[in-house]
């Protein structure tokens, strides 16, 4: 089995400050994902990619950026925190045949 | 676009007694449907997953069959049990530019009681 390490599990933000979150996994997947959690809304993608240096738009990419530097790890960039703002951000990794297996989720809440 | 609803936000229910979650979707490819199962300050697990028309999948005394001539996969289970009482997203496998993710509905949440 694999594990999916997501960093940190709770981010504290201000308005405005750009913030980052980290996933790490060990299955060897070559295709990793970014969701965002708000309740009511289920699960919506912000960014995947395919293999390394690979970055794929999702639905909700505006006010993000990602980076894939290594097939191991994908990290996720909020470039302008708004205020108020709560949700909970899950990384996700497949072989890309369906399955999706997640991390148990970064919460940010900006002040 | 590719879409899935689930129409019911919030299940309670008695322990015991049976509990079916709705789910249709939209796509123009061949379907193949997902139920996760998110347990509180849990990560989403892979509950039951179908792509084959009217055949059940179980899993964890859950059942659904995937019905193509009503878009629907509808979650299932006969008897539930408090460690039941968590968060289910239906999805569904679409594709993308580049490759595949998955598109989740809004979930429901199941609560059980005594």
């Amino acid at each position: 089995g694999g594990i999916i390490t997501q960093t940190p599990k709770f981010l504290i933000g201000q308005e405005g400050q750009k913030l980052t979150l980290k996933c790490q996994q060990n299955f060897n997947h070559d295709t990793m994902y970014w969701y965002r959690q708000d309740s009511g809304k289920g699960l919506r993608l912000i960014y995947y990619s395919i293999t390394e240096n690979d970055l794929q738009k999702g639905d909700l990419s505006e006010g993000y950026d990602a980076s894939r530097e290594k097939k191991s790890s994908f990290s996720l960039t909020v470039t302008s925190a708004q205020k108020n703002e709560m949700a909970v951000f899950l990384c996700a990794s497949s072989t890309g045949a369906g399955q999706l297996y997640f991390g148990e989720g970064s919460k940010l809440t900006v002040l | 676009g590719d879409s899935v609803t689930q129409t019911e936000g919030l299940v309670t229910l008695t322990k015991g007694l049976p509990v079916m979650l709705n789910c249709t979707y939209q796509t123009t490819y061949s379907p193949f449907l997902f139920w996760y199962v998110q347990h509180l300050n849990e990560a989403p697990k892979l509950l039951l997953k179908s792509s084959t028309d009217n055949k059940r999948t179980e899993h964890q005394g859950f059942y659904a069959t995937l019905h193509k001539s009503s878009s629907s996969f509808h979650l299932q289970k006969s008897s539930v049990q408090l460690s039941d009482s968590a968060l289910y997203f239906c999805a569904l496998s679409a594709a993308y530019q580049g490759g595949r993710a998955l598109i989740f509905g809004t979930g429901t949440t199941v609560s059980v009681s005594p």
